[in-house]
């Protein structure tokens, strides 16, 4: 059984730095990229940030480039979200997802993927 | 980056009739070297993260029933439901990973009329 865990979420005050964890189970970790995607309450689903199963490769939207980092240790099985210089716009609930695209390193940021499974997500509340 | 988008935003259908969802993306997905069309589809019931349904515009997930069923090819697409059942009720998604950068549809909404 293929299994996503988030965690880390909770209030954080704008400005404030927050990580977010995802660890697997089930599944070799180090064989796939993984993804984090959010959803604001009650909207629709925003891709944040991709890494590669070596850790090698990475991209992020727009609206995260430069405060987010996505990072993996694979021999703890487990995906990170590094969060800094959080806005209100940053609440969401945040999923990490597997990518099931194969391609190789050369190309890996030439296309997306695909998301199966899925975290069952973490939320991320930003206020004061 | 390529914006997807959905119609209609909800609809209501007979349990056993069939539902029809329509996603387009504001340029083409389909690769032409390999004829494939980088396409999803995701159901999300509420409480729930997304469950993959289709990929490649047309090809099922593991464990997806086939009443649900997926077509289309460069900018226009099509989830089907054939006979829908009570616990299809949900939201659903497409999702271009033509690029890096995907892009998710709004969403619509699935109800039993």
């Amino acid at each position: 059984q293929v299994q996503l865990v988030e965690s880390g979420g909770g209030v954080v005050q704008p400005g404030r730095s927050r990580r977010l964890s995802c660890t697997d189970s089930g599944f070799t970790f180090s064989s796939y990229a993984v993804h984090w995607v959010r959803q604001a309450p009650g909207k629709g689903l925003e891709w944040v940030a991709v890494i590669s199963n070596d850790g090698s490769k990475k991209s992020y939207a727009d609206s995260v480039k430069g405060r987010f980092t996505i990072s993996r240790d694979n021999s703890k099985n487990t995906l990170y979200l590094q969060m800094n210089s959080l806005t209100p716009a940053d609440t969401a609930v945040y999923y990490c997802a597997r990518d099931l695209n194969p391609r190789d390193l050369a190309t890996f940021l030439n296309w997306g993927a695909w998301f199966d499974p899925w975290g069952q997500g973490t939320l991320v509340i930003v206020s004061s | 980056d390529i914006v997807m988008t959905q119609s209609p935003d909800s609809l209501a259908v007979s349990l056993g009739e069939r539902a029809t969802i329509n996603c387009r993306s504001s340029q083409t997905v389909l690769y032409s070297s390999n004829n494939k069309n980088y396409l999803a589809w995701y159901q999300q019931k509420p409480g729930q993260p997304p469950k993959l349904l289709i990929y490649w515009a047309s090809t099922r997930g593991s464990g997806v029933p086939d009443r649900f069923s997926g077509s289309g090819s460069g900018t226009d697409f099509t989830l089907t439901i054939s006979s829908l059942q009570a616990e299809d009720v949900a939201v659903y998604f497409c999702q271009q990973y033509y690029t890096a950068s995907v892009t998710f549809g709004p969403g619509t909404k699935v109800d039993i009329k």
